[in-house]
């Protein structure tokens, strides 16, 4: 079966970097993205993933091993506003996106 | 950037009525809209994905004569919960994109929260 794993919840200090973990098992690959959800709101896109490495975007970044089934995103500088949750999802070979459970991010002053 | 709108943004209805909620692409047309459904503090679940001028493809689990979804133009679709019940109860989002292959991201709409009393 398809399957994708983070953490439910993890918790943070304003101003600090934290990194969110995900691995997956998915019947073919064609990218990894990264959305931001904000509680009664939709999703928002953050970052896209096909190529082993680091792709940077001001303040946060993503990192993609595709032989070890592995990504994180990585949150510098940590502002209240990031408060969140952070969805990892996988585009499989039918081109369908698979998605993660999603990590609570709580950020403390 | 790409603009999906959905309406309404919340409905409250009686049980056993039906509510019909729309998903638009505004500024691009879109091959295939998404539909999920998400319960508080748990993830996005598909319901079903539809393309324009075609059945839609629902995921296992999900009535298909509950959850009628017409997808009559490149920039519009329907989702119309029929015969609602309390357990209905969700936030409704949908989703669109142009074409599936590469870094095409889905764009989400703002979402609807059904509450069926």
């Amino acid at each position: 079966g398809q399957n994708i794993d983070q953490p439910t919840e993890m918790t943070a200090t304003e101003g600090a970097i934290v990194q969110i973990n995900c691995t997956y098992q998915t019947s073919g690959f064609n990218g990894l993205f990264w959305y931001q959800q904000h509680a009664g709101e939709a999703p928002t896109f953050l970052s896209y993933n096909v190529l082993d490495g680091l792709e940077e975007k001001g303040r946060f970044s993503s990192f993609l091993s595709r032989s070890k089934g592995y990504s994180y995103l990585l949150l510098k500088e940590l502002q209240m506003k990031d408060s969140a949750s952070y969805l990892c999802a996988v585009k499989d070979s039918n081109y369908q996106l698979i998605w993660g459970a999603g990590t609570k991010l709580i950020i403390k002053p | 950037g790409a603009v999906v709108s959905q309406h309404p943004s919340w409905v409250i209805c009686k049980s056993g009525t039906s509510v019909k909620i729309e998903c638009r692409s505004l500024d691009f047309q879109a091959t295939t809209m998404f539909w999920y459904r998400q319960f508080p503090k748990q993830s996005l679940m598909l319901m079903a994905t539809s393309n324009e001028g075609s059945k839609a493809t629902y995921e296992q689990g999900v009535e298909k004569d509950k959850f009628l979804i017409n997808h009559a133009s490149l920039t519009l679709s329907t989702l119309t919960v029929t015969s609602a019940h309390p357990e209905d109860s969700s936030f409704y989002i949908c989703s669109a994109v142009v074409g599936l292959a590469g870094p095409n991201e889905q764009f989400f709409g703002p979402g609807t929260r059904l509450t069926v009393l």
